[in-house]
């Protein structure tokens, strides 16, 4: 079965610094990861996926990860926090291509921005 | 992309009373939905699998008779959360599966109060 480890469930930055949002994960098989965003009452919105097309994933609102098989790790990184980017972080894993297989989410990171 | 809704947004009802949440995929048949649950500072748990025309495939720990659910056409699917009790109280959130998209597309989400 397939899982992920987000490690630190809160993480606070500064306004303009860097933010490192940590994911680990286990697999038997190559994964398919994602990192999602939820804001206070909302649903999810992707940010970004891994499809073994490229290691290094640019997603949306300057976020981009980085597969590391090596490391079972893809860490979400953003160079300059902005304050609206305060809200829950979920990496997720799943195993198929996608469409119509689960989900396996991670316990999230609360990131908050101090200005 | 896919655009999904959720009917209530949020819904208080009293214990032993039923509540029916509806998930629609506004611009994509889709044959797989997929329910969530979110309790407060945690993650999200996948409770079901929804297949339109067949039964819903449960994960485990789920109770089927409690949280019927009903893939009635392409664009719909609907959770019953049946004699409802203060600790169903959570926030409950389908996704529509895109395959050729290799994603997931999540509604806004339910937030259901069981008083």
């Amino acid at each position: 079965a397939q899982s992920v480890t987000q490690l630190g469930s809160h993480v606070s930055v500064s306004e303009g610094a860097l933010v490192l949002l940590r994911c680990n994960y286990s697999s038997s098989v190559p994964p398919y990861l994602f990192w999602y965003v939820q804001y206070p009452n909302q649903g999810l919105q992707l940010l970004l996926k891994y499809t073994s097309a490229a290691t290094l994933v640019k997603g949306i609102n300057g976020f981009e990860a980085e597969f590391k098989k090596s490391e079972t790790s893809f860490h979400l990184t953003k160079p300059s926090a902005h304050m609206s980017d305060a809200a829950e972080y979920f990496c997720a894993v799943t195993l198929d291509n996608f469409g119509n297989e689960k989900l396996t989410f991670g316990t999230g990171t609360r990131l908050t921005i101090i200005p | 992309g896919a655009v999904v809704s959720q009917h209530p947004s949020w819904v208080i009802c009293k214990s032993g009373t039923s509540v029916k949440i509806e998930c629609r995929s506004l611009d994509f048949q889709a044959t797989t939905m997929f329910w969530y649950r979110q309790f407060p500072k945690q993650s999200l748990m996948l409770m079901a699998t929804s297949n339109e025309g067949s039964k819903a495939t449960y994960e485990q720990g789920v109770e089927k008779d409690k949280f019927l659910i009903n893939h009635a056409s392409l664009t719909l699917s609907t959770l019953t959360v049946t004699s409802a009790h203060p600790e169903d109280s959570s926030f409950y959130i389908c996704s529509v599966g895109r395959r050729e998209r290799n994603e997931q597309f999540f509604g806004p989400g339910t937030r259901l109060t069981v008083l």
